[in-house]
C-alpha cells in the first residue's frame, strides 16, 4: 500500500520554463511533507518542507504548495536550471504519531539548456 | 553539510557471506536511520534508532540487524547475504526535533551481493 506516490517517474523541462513535480499521499494523518534531491551517487539532500498548517512555502526559486483537501502537493521550480537535473522525492509523516518519514519513489528531472 | 560518513563505500561480496555496514555521524543527533534504495522503490525504511542501544523495525527490516552502542555510531549487519540485497544503502541523522522531521543523509554504500 502505496501512502506517498509521484506517479510520474520521469519530466522533462527546458531551461528558464517552470519545473513542476507532483505528489499525491493516502494517509490523512501525514501534517508534514518534505522535498529531498538526490545527484547520482551522492546521497539525497533536503530541499522544503511545509506543514499542513500552510498551504504554501517557498525559498528561493523552490515553492511548495499544499492542497490538504486534494492530498496533493507540488514543488515548483522557477527558473528551472541544467543543475536542477536530479531525481526529487517527495516524503511525508504524522508528527503526531511520532512516525517517520515515508517516501515516494521519486521523480527524475531533466532540464536541458 | 552534516557529518555523515559511511563505510565502506563500495562492496562486493558473496552470497551467505555476513557483511556490516556503518554510520558514523558528528552531530550528535539522537535519530538515526538506514534506508535502501532501489529502482522503482524509492528509499525504504530498515530500521532506525532513537538513542543508544534503543532501535525499531522499519518497512523492509528482514534480513537486517542493527546496533548502537555510542550515539556516533550505527551499524547494519546482514547476517547472510542475499542477492535481493544488492542496493545502495544509506544513513540518515535527525536531531533537534523528533524523527517526524528532516533527515540528512550520508553519501551512501553500493552493496552487491553475487
Amino acid at each position: 500500500d502505496q501512502q506517498v506516490k509521484q506517479n510520474s517517474p520521469s519530466l522533462s523541462v527546458q531551461e528558464g520554463r517552470i519545473s513542476i513535480l507532483n505528489c499525491d499521499y493516502t494517509n490523512s494523518m501525514f501534517d508534514y511533507f518534505l522535498w529531498y534531491k538526490k545527484y547520482p551517487a551522492e546521497g539525497p539532500t533536503f530541499l522544503i518542507s511545509i506543514s499542513s498548517i500552510k498551504d504554501k512555502n517557498e525559498d528561493g526559486r523552490f515553492t511548495v504548495f499544499l492542497n490538504k483537501s486534494a492530498k496533493h502537493l507540488s514543488l515548483h521550480i522557477v527558473p528551472s536550471q541544467p543543475g536542477d537535473s536530479a531525481v526529487y522525492f517527495c516524503a511525508a509523516s504524522a508528527t503526531s504519531g511520532y512516525s517517520t518519514l515515508t517516501f515516494g519513489k521519486g521523480t527524475m528531472l531533466l532540464v536541458s539548456p | 553539510d552534516a557529518g555523515i560518513t559511511q563505510s565502506p563505500r563500495h562492496k562486493v561480496t558473496e552470497t551467505g557471506t555476513p557483511v556490516t555496514l556503518r554510520c558514523h555521524q558528528t552531530e550528535n543527533h539522537r535519530y538515526m536511520y538506514w534506508y535502501r534504495q532501489d529502482p522503482g522503490h524509492g528509499l525504504r525504511l530498515i530500521h532506525y534508532s532513537y538513542g543508544v542501544k534503543d532501535t525499531d523495525k522499519g518497512e523492509v527490516s528482514d534480513g537486517y540487524s542493527v546496533s548502537r552502542s555510542k550515539t556516533e555510531d550505527f551499524l547494519l549487519t546482514l547476517e547472510s547475504a542475499t542477492s535481493s540485497q544488492t542496493s545502495v544503502y544509506f544513513c540518515a541523522i535527525s536531531g533537534d526535533r523528533d524523527l517526524s522531521y528532516e533527515q540528512y543523509f550520508g553519501p551512501g554504500t553500493r552493496l552487491t551481493v553475487t
